[in-house]
């Protein structure tokens, strides 16, 4: 096992486009979790699954992003009709249920033009 | 929602000096972990902390968990280039089940 994969590493896109984003987690992991970090911030949390089941998404997130891990393994994140603002590093990071830390990705690096 | 405050937000050592940086929260943690992040990097797991009181070491590094398990320090000792990124705290209030927040990091430079 390589750890979290995620693909692609970087996504340069006009606005108004969308773009979808892949994470393998860790095989072993049900928890699977997205996150979006920008320059100088911490990771911020977008949502987060259980097995295939989305359990909690945040209130900050706008209609336009979308997620899902329909058998429980990989998941995809969907953003429609993006945004300048939307530019930022997309974080995935799995964990299973005895050990609570999170193993993360290396990202996809999205730039909105 | 929950807030996690970290303090400070850079921090700039000589290679051989101390660094600590501190995580405050205003409600009670169930559990809180430690990440690093390199620069250019992705945060990489070091350490959750879980009872009150808890104090963890790692070769030079030193964790702790305050009593009221409403904050916690990581202190490195002697830092080395090695140690250069961003430090970030992350909690829970629930055992586990919730999603982990995130502190702003405190970035740490080391000058050799």
């Amino acid at each position: 096992d390589t750890g979290v994969s995620q693909n692609p590493r970087h996504e340069i896109t006009k606005r108004g486009q969308n773009v979808t984003f892949r994470c393998d987690p860790i095989s072993e992991h049900n928890r699977l979790y997205w996150y979006r970090q920008t320059l100088g911030q911490g990771p911020e949390f977008l949502t987060y699954f259980q097995n295939e089941a989305q359990l909690e998404k945040s209130r900050l997130l706008s209609d336009r992003f979308s997620a899902e891990r329909p058998k429980g393994s990989f998941s995809t994140l969907e953003i429609q009709r993006t945004e300048q603002g939307d530019s930022a590093m997309y974080l995935c990071a799995s964990s299973g249920d005895t050990f609570y830390g999170y193993t993360f990705g290396s990202g996809t690096r999205l730039t909105v033009v | 929602g929950q807030q996690v405050m970290q303090i400070p937000q850079y921090q700039h050592v000589q290679e051989g000096e101390d660094f600590t940086t501190y995580c405050n929260s205003s409600t009670t943690l169930s559990n809180i972990q430690w990440y690093k992040q390199r620069p250019g990097g992705h945060p990489v797991f070091l350490i959750q902390l879980v009872k009150s009181g808890e104090v963890k070491k790692q070769k030079r590094l030193t964790f702790q968990f305050g009593e009221a398990k409403k904050n916690s320090s990581l202190h490195i000792t002697a830092t080395q280039t090695t140690d250069v990124g961003t430090y970030f705290c992350a909690v829970t209030t629930n055992s586990g089940n919730t999603p982990l927040v995130f502190g702003k990091g405190t970035r740490l430079s080391v000058i050799a």
